[in-house]
């Protein structure tokens, strides 16, 4: 069964660079049947996909957020990342990391992180 | 295009069948998947492909899709029910996941 475990910054100054690693575990983070996501939801708001990379470095992101987005994988590791910079408030949300299956017309998030709350406060 | 839109709250009687329903131009193209979130807790996948449950999610969920509609059915809904639902696709382009802005289960 795989697990995913965001890492945990907390607290983000305003303008600067919010950074968060994501790391594999039970499962290949280098198998061609997934990519592997960011998401976010603001507090008591709905759902936001962020971006999403394959194992190969491949990406594809948000357009409302391609100028600030970074994903980036570290199959020796088992991790991905995300680097979003120039936070304000509005970035201000639970950001979770997820496997999406890529299945043609039918892709999908099928395991989830716990989630780690991201504040942007001076 | 670049939106699915859900009714923001539905409410079901115990034991009863509710639809919560997910509309997008994109659903023509791409099959939905919808998800069940509980105060505090990740989204949890309870549907995929429109009609196909992950093991261990009850078969009182089921999925069914027309046109730009994609539906989840919970047939006898029980009280654990009781969450938010997303629905998720690609756009239209397949370049762009996109979620639903999720529908509020009440379970009275």
């Amino acid at each position: 069964q795989v697990q995913l475990q965001e890492s945990d910054p907390g607290l983000v100054k305003p303008s600067e660079t919010l950074s968060l690693t994501c790391t594999v575990s039970g499962g290949s983070i280098s198998s061609s049947r997934y990519y592997w996501g960011w998401i976010r939801q603001p507090p008591g708001k709905g759902l936001e996909w962020i971006g999403s990379i394959y194992y190969s470095g491949s990406t594809y992101y948000n357009p409302s957020l391609k100028s600030r987005v970074t994903i980036s994988v570290d199959t020796s590791k088992t991790q991905f990342s995300l680097r979003l910079s120039s936070v304000t408030a509005a970035d201000t949300a639970v950001y979770y990391c997820a496997r999406e299956v890529d299945m043609a017309s039918m892709p999908y998030f099928d395991s989830w992180g716990q989630g780690t709350l991201v504040t942007v406060s001076s | 295009s670049s939106e699915l839109t859900q009714d923001p709250a539905v409410s079901v009687a115990l034991g009863q069948t509710v639809k919560i329903t997910c509309q997008g131009d994109s659903l023509r193209t791409y099959y939905a998947s919808w998800y069940q979130q509980k105060p505090g807790q990740a989204p949890v996948l309870v549907i995929y492909g429109t009609n196909n449950r992950p093991s261990g999610i009850p078969d009182r969920f089921s999925g069914s899709s027309s046109g730009k509609t994609a539906s989840l059915t919970i047939t006898g809904a029980q009280a654990e029910d009781e969450a938010d639902y997303f629905c998720n696709a690609r756009d239209s382009t397949g370049n762009q996941a996109l979620f639903g802005g999720g529908t509020q289960l009440t379970v009275l």
